[in-house]
């Protein structure tokens, strides 16, 4: 079985740039997350999907960032203008349903480091 | 609010001594506790779970975990420690939010198993 594949694996770039982040999840699993991970931190949540839909946003800064999963597959999660305390890994994660006993299977993230 | 506190940022051991990486939690109701472990540069994978039943769960990699109700406190253990233990160790609680279940992540514990 695949796992959660993610893309670029690192990414630099200056301060009020943009970049975009691509998560493939588990084929079948209804429930996507974007975590963002700052260095010395655990993994906060950002951004939660069940199929197509948002499920929570609620920690996600909608003035910079933004993410969407079309056709409830892929999902991009994009941030712009960047600041500098935006640097972290961006992990995806995906499991099964919702409501399920809370196992999470996470890609291998993407670092971004903003100058 | 639900949490989780790991009050270690580190830990040392020598190899094939035993382990333990504490965590304490703080949720409303019966608590899903879970760990991970993260690699350099890898995904969060994960490890073990408690839900309900015996307090001593056992999970991979020969780890398990004790949960202890009175004591708030789900410590992951290896009798044994390797060389390829060393990692990031993170403890997670599930907690309902936003019409759906996450995960909520504490620090991390970095584990150094010196040969």
């Amino acid at each position: 079985e695949a796992g959660v594949a993610q893309s670029p694996r690192y990414k630099i770039i200056e301060k009020r740039q943009s970049v975009a982040f691509w998560c493939n999840p588990i084929s079948g699993h209804a429930t996507l997350y974007w975590y963002q991970q700052i260095l010395g931190q655990g993994p906060k949540l950002l951004i939660q999907f069940q199929n197509n839909g948002v499920v929570d946003d609620s920690q996600l800064p909608k003035d910079r960032f933004s993410a969407e999963r079309l056709k409830g597959v892929d999902s991009t999660l994009k941030i712009q203008p960047a600041k500098l305390e935006d640097s972290a890994v961006y992990l995806c994660a995906s499991s099964p349903r919702t409501g399920n006993t809370g196992e999470l299977f996470f890609g291998e993230g993407s670092r971004l480091t903003v100058l | 609010a639900q949490s989780v506190a790991q009050p270690e940022d580190q830990v040392n051991v020598a190899e094939g001594n035993p382990l333990t990486v504490k965590c304490t939690y703080s949720v409303s109701g019966n608590p899903y506790l879970f760990w991970y472990v993260q690699y350099p540069n890898r995904g969060l994978q994960f490890l073990l779970k408690y839900i309900t039943g015996d307090n001593l769960v056992k999970g991979s990699y020969g780890f398990e975990a004790e949960f202890n109700k009175s004591q708030t406190s789900f410590h992951l253990k290896k009798p044994s420690a390797l060389v390829s233990d060393s990692a990031l160790y993170f403890c997670a609680v599930r907690w309902f939010s936003s019409n759906d279940y996450k995960l909520s992540f504490g620090a991390g514990t970095t584990v150094t198993v010196r040969a």
